[in-house]
């Protein structure tokens, strides 16, 4: 098994809403990353996690909140978004190797609207 | 900090055509690696070919070939025979290496939209 799932596929919510997105993988990778993409531009990235701890993140506002609850699952929780955080949203994983060939494998994305 | 530069927003070519996709960087580190991630329309983002800065020879993949260039800070994309599934976005990022797991970070460029034309 070489994916990664997210779900759900698309998410329409309102500013006031609480929601979650969802990333799976069973390769036993070690490490999952959250991104940010806006259309027509390169993801961004948001979280790493490493081992199931957070070992980066790259300033992102406290409306998005990322869990890692076990080494297959990455949940990002969504509070109070703006519409400006209307995107898609891809997870990534990879193996626990340093250099080149820890390649990161994406999932399909969430496509987030807000309204 | 390091930037990834694509110059060329949008491309197309001929199928079964060469096509070179350019991509320039700037960094102060001597260590790194090097990629072109391709993102088909609504499909997931996949690695195409990975470089790394140490080695002089030039990465292949099948129909995927990179020309780096370390000392200009070039690493373009050379597609040949192009097929109608490389229309896409190409992405060119690197990567710094680091020494600790866990802090691997791909900077991508702005990408570049590929089309083949039947």
């Amino acid at each position: 098994d070489t994916e990664v799932t997210q779900t759900p596929k698309h998410l329409v919510m309102g500013m006031t809403n609480k929601k979650s997105l969802k990333c799976e993988q069973h390769m036993g990778h070690r490490a999952m990353y959250w991104y940010k993409q806006k259309a027509k531009k390169p993801p961004e990235l948001m979280f790493v996690y490493s081992y199931e701890k957070l070992s980066i993140n790259e300033s992102v506002p406290s409306r998005f909140s990322p869990e890692c609850p076990n080494s297959s699952l990455l949940n990002l929780h969504l509070h109070a978004l703006q519409p400006e955080d209307s995107a898609l949203y891809l997870c990534a994983s990879s193996q626990d190797w340093l250099g080149p060939y820890n390649e990161q494998f994406f999932g399909p994305g969430t496509r987030l609207t807000v309204l | 900090a390091q930037t990834v530069t694509q110059s060329q927003p949008e491309m197309s070519v001929q199928e079964a055509e060469t096509v070179t996709l350019s991509c320039t960087y700037d960094t102060s580190e001597n260590n790194y690696y090097l990629f072109w991630y391709k993102q088909p329309p609504s499909r997931q983002m996949i690695l195409v070919i990975r470089q790394e800065a140490y080695k002089q020879q030039n990465a292949t993949e099948n129909r995927f070939s990179v020309n780096f260039q370390k000392a200009a800070k070039s690493f373009s994309l050379k597609i040949s025979d192009s097929q109608l599934g490389d229309t896409a976005m190409y992405f060119c990022a690197f990567m710094k290496h680091w020494s600790n797991f866990g802090n691997e970070k791909l900077t991508f460029g702005t990408g570049t939209r590929l089309t083949i034309i039947p």
